[in-house]
């Protein structure tokens, strides 16, 4: 079974303070992202990335940086920590090729921003 | 950008019944999938649903997929307490998922036991 296992399952951080959210899969995948979860908003993709080293924004990449040195490993940054960054942050992680959109989630990090 | 909308935004039925939830979208998609999450959990697949597909089952999941009207359900029968959850439709727009999946804001559902 894939299994994608996310640092933190509950973070609590200040504001102005530099965070990393870590994600690591075990089924190597290609394609790795991260979402936030919001009340009321759904999932919105913050990045993605189809290989090492290459990164995509996704719908809200402001305030956040993302990191892929290794195929199983796909960080999250947020270099300076705001209380509107307060959320569930998700991460998936997907192969690659056409007609094989399923996406395999880790358990999450709610993380919150005093 | 949100695509996907589910509706209802909540269902509460007693167990034993069916649950229907719908999902609308606005562009042309490979597929669509249906995601089940759990209270503070992460998602976890369900079903996918190629755009050439009209309907396909697994266990006591029924999807439908009407691309003339940008729309599909999911059909829940036979529903358990465990069915309680939050369910979410998301589209494949790209190839492969290489763009990430677009996702509604759920049908939040409640088994009656």
């Amino acid at each position: 079974d894939v299994k994608v296992t996310q640092s933190s399952r509950y973070l609590v951080k200040r504001t102005g303070e530099k965070v990393f959210l870590e994600c690591v899969q075990d089924m190597d995948h290609e394609n790795m992202f991260w979402y936030r979860q919001d009340p009321g908003l759904g999932l919105r993709l913050i990045y993605f990335s189809y290989d090492v080293k290459m990164k995509e924004k996704g719908d809200i990449p402001e305030g956040y940086s993302v990191s892929r040195e290794k195929k199983e490993r796909f960080s999250l940054i947020l270099e300076s920590a705001s209380t509107n960054q307060t959320s569930m942050y998700l991460c998936a992680s997907s192969l690659w090729g056409s007609g094989r959109g399923e996406q395999f989630f880790g358990p999450g990090t709610r993380l919150t921003v005093l | 950008s949100q695509q996907g909308e589910e509706d209802p935004q909540a269902l509460s039925i007693q167990e034993g019944e069916n649950a229907t939830m719908n999902c609308s979208y606005k562009t042309s998609i490979n597929n669509l999938q249906w995601y089940r999450q759990n209270s503070g959990r992460g998602l976890v697949h369900l079903i996918l649903i190629r755009s050439n597909e009209r309907e396909k089952h697994s266990g006591r999941l029924r999807v439908t997929l009407d691309t003339s009207k940008k729309s599909s359900s999911l059909l829940i029968t036979a529903s358990r307490a465990a069915d309680t959850a939050s369910y979410f439709c998301a589209t494949d727009a790209g190839g492969g998922g290489a763009d990430g999946l677009t996702f509604g804001k759920g049908t939040h559902l409640i088994i009656q036991p």
